[in-house]
């Protein structure tokens, strides 16, 4: 059963920089895991963010951005806005099913 | 735009049937990979699988293969999700979401979301 990790929670000041990161179970992400990356606030839909490692979709904010970082997949806000607060998945492809990471909460306090 | 319309809430039994829908408008609905995506009460997104409605060739997570079925009607641009007989641990949102198009079949899009509830 291959797991994808993400950090449970994290917490930023408003105007801060931090770095949400997505590890698998079956090693280092590359960029042939596709890692694709969604915001989802409470009681909403997901909304895409980041899609193959670092491409924004056309409506995702400029501080949004992604990347790999030391064999797992990163997505950085940077400028941190209270509107910003919300879950974070990553999702990554494994030849034909694709697995989800069990979400980090985003404080912005 | 790129629209997806899924329907109402649901409340079944166990061991009741039923199939929830995703109609697709605002492009070619035949030309673009549609999936389904569990999320339980307070719990992660959780992939299920993606039908390709062009010619309906249809992938599963392991976890979700057997239990469901997910199928097209290209003539009315929807996709469904089906269950043959519901157990309580299905009390689920269920997202359809369709493949932004961007040379993967990861979702871009999303529906407003379906709560299925299945209780005794």
């Amino acid at each position: 059963q291959t797991v994808v990790t993400q950090e449970p929670s994290l917490t930023v000041s408003p105007g801060g920089t931090v770095t949400l990161t997505c590890a698998s179970s079956t090693g280092a992400v590359t960029s042939g895991y596709y890692p694709n990356w969604f915001q989802q606030k409470p009681g909403q839909a997901p909304r895409a963010l980041i899609y193959s490692t670092s491409n924004k979709h056309s409506w995702t904010p400029a501080r949004f951005s992604g990347s790999l970082l030391g064999g797992k997949a990163a997505l950085t806000l940077s400028g941190v806005q209270p509107e910003d607060e919300a879950e974070y998945y990553c999702l990554l492809y494994y030849g034909g099913p694709w697995v989800f990471g069990g979400g980090t909460k985003l404080t912005v306090l | 735009e790129v629209q997806l319309v899924q329907s109402g809430a649901e409340v079944k039994k166990p061991g009741e049937s039923l199939k929830i829908s995703c109609k697709g408008s605002g492009y070619s609905f035949t030309s673009y990979w549609i999936g389904w995506v569990r999320q339980m009460p307070g719990k992660g997104l959780e992939w299920m699988g993606i039908i390709y409605p062009g010619d309906s060739d249809t992938r599963y997570s392991p976890s979700f293969q057997g239990q469901v079925t997910i199928s097209a009607d290209k003539s009315i641009s929807t996709a469904y999700l089906q269950w043959s007989s519901l157990k309580a641990s299905d009390t689920a949102m269920y997202y359809c979401a369709r493949q932004s198009g961007t040379g993967t079949t990861a979702p871009g899009y999303w529906g407003q979301g379906t709560l299925v509830t299945v209780s005794s």
